[in-house]
C-alpha cells in the first residue's frame, strides 16, 4: 500500500518567517502534486513536479522532488496570512491515475 | 477558465434520511473521481469513472453509497441512509486522463452534516 506522510502535520507561526513541509513515502510515484485548500472549498493544484531532482518555484513558494521520486518538499518564504491554508501532497503511481493524498499540513499565518 | 461544478455545497440530514451530491467534470475530461474529506485531513477516494464505467470502488461503502456517470459526463453519488458518521466534504475532481494531463481539478465540494 502507497502511503505519504506528510510533516509536520499543524504550523503557526507569524508573518514573515520561512517554512518547510516535507511530504515523504518508501513509494515511487511518477508524479507529485501540491494542492493548497482554503475552509469550505476545494483543493486547488498549485504545482506538479514530475523529473527527480526537479525544483519549481511559484512567487514564494518553491517545490522540490526528490532524486529517488519518493519524497518532496514546499518552501514558503517570508509568509503571508494569505498563506494560511492546509497543504496536500499528492502522488501518482502512474498507472492507474489514482493520487494517493498525503494527511496535509495546516499551516496558519498570523499577521 | 472551466471549472468542476458541484451542487448543492452545503447539505444538512438527519441520519438515516437519502442525499445526493451532483458534479459536472470539466468539458472534455473523461475520467471523474470522488473523495471524501474529514476536516483537516486529505481527501480519500471513495470511486473512480473512466467515461461512464467505473475504474475503482473498493473505497465506496457499497451497502449504503452508490455511484454513478451514465452519460460519461456529469455524475451523482448517492448516500441512503446516511449515518452520523458520514459528516464530511464530498469532494469531486475531474482529469483528461492523459500524462501530465492526469492532474486532477477540484470542485468546491459539498460540505455534508448528518444530525
Amino acid at each position: 500500500t502507497q502511503l505519504l506522510e506528510q510533516s509536520p502535520q499543524f504550523l503557526s507561526i507569524q508573518e514573515g518567517e520561512n517554512l518547510t513541509v516535507y511530504c515523504n513515502s518508501s513509494s515511487v510515484f511518477s508524479s507529485l502534486q501540491w494542492y493548497r485548500q482554503e475552509p469550505g472549498e476545494g483543493p486547488v493544484l498549485l504545482v506538479t513536479v514530475v523529473t527527480g531532482g526537479e525544483v519549481k518555484k511559484l512567487k514564494r513558494l518553491t517545490f522540490q522532488f526528490g532524486d529517488a521520486r519518493k519524497d518532496s518538499s514546499l518552501h514558503i518564504t517570508a509568509a503571508q496570512p494569505g498563506d494560511t491554508g492546509l497543504y496536500l501532497c499528492a502522488g501518482d503511481d502512474g498507472n492507474t491515475g489514482k493520487l494517493i493524498f498525503g494527511q496535509g499540513t495546516t499551516l496558519q499565518v498570523k499577521p | 477558465e472551466a471549472e468542476v461544478a458541484q451542487s448543492p455545497r452545503y447539505k444538512i440530514t438527519e441520519k438515516s434520511q437519502a442525499v445526493a451530491f451532483w458534479c459536472d467534470p470539466i468539458s472534455g475530461h473523461a475520467t471523474l473521481y470522488w473523495y471524501r474529506q474529514i476536516l483537516g485531513q486529505g481527501p480519500e477516494l471513495l470511486v473512480q469513472f473512466q467515461d461512464e464505467s467505473v475504474v475503482d470502488d473498493s473505497q465506496l461503502p457499497k451497502d449504503r453509497f452508490s455511484a454513478e456517470r451514465l452519460k460519461g459526463v456529469d455524475s451523482t453519488l448517492k448516500i441512503q441512509p446516511a449515518e452520523l458518521g458520514d459528516s464530511a466534504m464530498y469532494l469531486c475532481a475531474s482529469s483528461s486522463g492523459q500524462g501530465l494531463q492526469k492532474t486532477q481539478y477540484f470542485g468546491p465540494g459539498t460540505r455534508l452534516l448528518v444530525l
